[in-house]
C-alpha cells in the first residue's frame, strides 16, 4: 500500500498570504490528523477529521482550518500567515476502528513564511 | 490536558550498546503510547506502541515498558546500530473510538557512534 502523501513538499509564502496544504491518507484509512512541528514547540496537534467532520481540535487560532472530502483526502488552510507559522506540517492517517488507533505520518510540508 | 515529558534530550551511545529513553505522562486516563522515529527530512515513523492493558512489548531489538501506576513508559533499544541514529518521540493519547489526539514528548536525539 502507498503511504500517506502530502503536497506540496516545500512552500514559501510571505506574511499576510494564505496557504492550502493537501494530504492523501493511506487507502482505506478514514481518519486524518494534522500536526505542526517546530524546533521551539515540538509536535503539536492541530485537528482531526473523520467522515468529513472535525472530531478533535488543538489549541490553535481560527486562522488554521481544515476539511476532509468524501474520499478521505484532507486539506488544511492557514490564512493571514505570520512568521511564526513557519513549520513542518505533518498529516497522519489511521483506520479508526475501535482497536486500531495507530497513526501513520506523511513526509510533511515544510512552510517558510517570509 | 495531557502533558508528556521526555528524557534525555540527547543520547550518545557506542555501537552495540543499549539505549533507554524515558517518558512520563500526566493524564492517568491515557491508554495508548506509541514511539516514533524521525530521520532528517522525513515524517515520524512508528516503531512500536503499547496499550494500557499491557506492561511490556518487544519487537526484535526494540522494547517498550509501561508503568501505569507511576505514569511512565520507556523505550529500550538493544545492540544499537548506526542506522538507529535519529530523533525519537514518545506520545500518549486517550483513544475512545471517538478520535485520537496524540500528545508528544519533546524528542530525544540519539547518536550511535562507531
Amino acid at each position: 500500500k502507498a503511504g500517506v502523501t502530502q503536497t506540496p513538499r516545500y512552500l514559501i509564502k510571505t506574511r499576510g498570504q494564505q496557504v492550502t496544504l493537501s494530504c492523501s491518507p493511506i487507502s482505506g484509512h478514514r481518519s486524518v490528523s494534522w500536526y505542526q512541528q517546530t524546533p521551539g514547540q515540538g509536535l503539536q496537534f492541530l485537528f482531526e477529521y473523520f467522515s468529513e467532520t472535525q472530531r478533535n481540535k488543538g489549541n490553535f487560532p481560527g486562522r488554521f482550518s481544515g476539511r476532509q472530502f468524501s474520499n478521505s483526502r484532507s486539506e488544511m488552510n492557514v490564512s493571514t500567515l505570520e512568521l511564526g507559522d513557519s513549520a513542518l506540517y505533518l498529516c497522519a492517517s489511521s483506520l479508526d476502528r475501535v482497536v486500531q488507533e495507530t497513526q501513520y505520518f506523511g513526509p510533511g510540508t515544510r512552510l517558510l513564511v517570509l | 490536558g495531557e502533558n508528556v515529558e521526555q528524557h534525555p534530550s540527547t543520547l550518545s551511545v557506542q555501537e552495540g550498546d543499549s539505549a533507554v529513553i524515558k517518558c512520563t505522562y500526566s493524564d492517568s486516563a491515557s491508554n495508548y503510547f506509541p514511539w516514533y522515529k524521525q530521520e532528517l527530512g522525513k515524517g515520524p515513523q512508528l516503531i512500536i506502541d503499547i496499550r494500557s492493558n499491557v506492561g511490556e512489548k518487544k519487537d526484535q531489538r526494540i522494547a517498550v515498558t509501561l508503568n501505569k501506576t507511576a505514569k511512565h513508559f520507556s523505550l529500550h533499544i538493544t545492540e544499537t546500530q548506526p542506522e538507529d541514529s535519529a530523533v525519537y518521540f514518545c506520545a500518549a493519547s486517550l483513544f475512545t473510538g471517538g478520535g485520537n489526539k496524540l500528545t508528544f514528548g519533546t524528542g530525544t536525539q540519539l547518536k550511535v557512534e562507531l
